[in-house]
This record gives C-alpha cells, structure tokens and sequence, in this order.
C-alpha cells in the first residue's frame, strides 16, 4: 500500500544553517506530493506542493523537486530562521486509492539562534 | 475568520463518557476527514466523507463513529472513550483531485482520564 517515510528527529540546527529533510514515498499510482507545516499549537498548513514528476514547489525560501526516479520529495532551505522551528510532514495524495492522503511520521525542526 | 472550525478545543473526560467533536467548514468542499496525531505516529486518518451520503472508515475506526450532518459539518463521536484515545484530533477538508491541497482546522486536544 501506499506510505511515505520521512526522516527521523529531532533536528537543531544553528540560525542561518542549510536544511535537508528526506522523505521517500510508495504510491500504487503517480501522486502529488506535499510538505506541510505545523507550529507550536497549530494545525497543519500547506507549505508546498508537487503534482508531478520534476515538478519543483517552493515557498518561504523552502523548496522541494519531485523525483519519480528516486521517489522522493525532500524538503531544502537554504538559510533556516528561528521562526522556521515546527514540525514537518511529508504526505502524498494518490488518484489510485481515492486521493486519500498519507502522511509521514513528521520532523521537529528547532532553529537556535 | 477560520475556514475550518473544531470545537471544543480542549476536552478532559472520563473512561467510558460518550464524547463527540465538532467540526465545520466555510470552503465549499465536498471531502472531509478526521485524523488522529500521537507524537511519533503522525497523522492517522479515522474516518473521511467525500460527500453528505458517502463515508468510509479510515485507518483507525474502531471505538470512533461520525456524522455528516450538512457539507460544512462533520462530527466525530467516541462512544465510550478509553485513555489510549487520548490524542490531538484534527478535522480536514478538501476537493476531489489528487492535486488539491487538505486545508486542517486547529485541532482538538483530548485527554482521557
């Protein structure tokens, strides 16, 4: 079935450090992919998204390339703010399994200052 | 105001109390869902609605029951809660392609005594 894999945390990085969160993903049919964000007493937002392959989505200085080849959509910064500290979810939506949604377990970010 | 609404907020109850969450939406959209997070488990989806007439269970069903009331409204319902369903719950809508994005309300923190 279905699943996406996401990297594990914890991650604490310095202010102005590049950022690499993996996330691979198993899907029946072609989907689109998604980063979500969620901050401290929150619900989760959509941060970016990519509805097929090499597709690239970008947004607040995050992006994200979608690649078929490798399966995978890992999320890229390159200089991370303290108000980027939250947690990450990787998640796919596949037209194969009714567009049901799937996510990753997520990935806290603390940025320090 | 928010597109998407869950009340209560914060709920502490007691084993075996029927307790149900609420949740509207103002989007127009056909689908919605509820999901479950527990810290390292991610989002766990328990039942969705892509329309007033269609529900399905999700991932997690058991011991949760829901009700389409109209489009905008979709509450789920703990017949006799137990404290391992305590979890922040979290109500989501979206349209019907695998390319649209889920919008998420704030969530609901419940704590099962």
């Amino acid at each position: 079935g279905d699943s996406v894999t996401q990297m594990e945390g914890p991650v604490t990085l310095s202010e102005e450090a590049f950022l690499t969160i993996n996330c691979t993903y198993t899907a029946t049919g072609y989907p689109s992919l998604f980063w979500y964000v969620q901050y401290p007493g929150e619900g989760l937002q959509l941060l970016l998204k990519a509805t097929k392959a090499d597709d690239k989505g970008s947004n607040k200085g995050f992006e994200a390339t979608y690649r078929k080849e490798t399966t995978s959509f890992h999320l890229e910064k390159g200089s991370v703010q303290v108000s980027d500290s939250a947690v990450y979810f990787c998640a796919l939506s596949d037209p194969n399994t009714g567009n049901q949604f799937y996510f990753g377990t997520g990935t806290s970010l603390t940025v320090i200052p | 105001d928010a597109d998407v609404t869950q009340t209560p907020r914060n709920r502490i109850t007691k084993t075996g109390k029927r307790i149900m969450l609420e949740c509207s939406q103002t989007k127009g959209h056909d689908r919605m869902y509820w999901y479950r997070q527990d810290p390292g488990l991610g989002l766990r989806l328990i039942y969705y609605s892509f329309d007033v007439k269609d529900i399905n269970k999700g991932e997690i069903s058991d011991g949760y029951s829901v009700s389409r009331q109209a489009q905008a409204k979709f509450s789920l319902s703990l017949e006799s809660a137990i404290p391992n369903q305590t979890a922040l719950y979290f109500c989501a809508t979206s349209r019907q392609l695998s390319t649209d994005t889920q919008y998420f309300g704030p969530g609901t923190r419940l704590t099962v005594l």
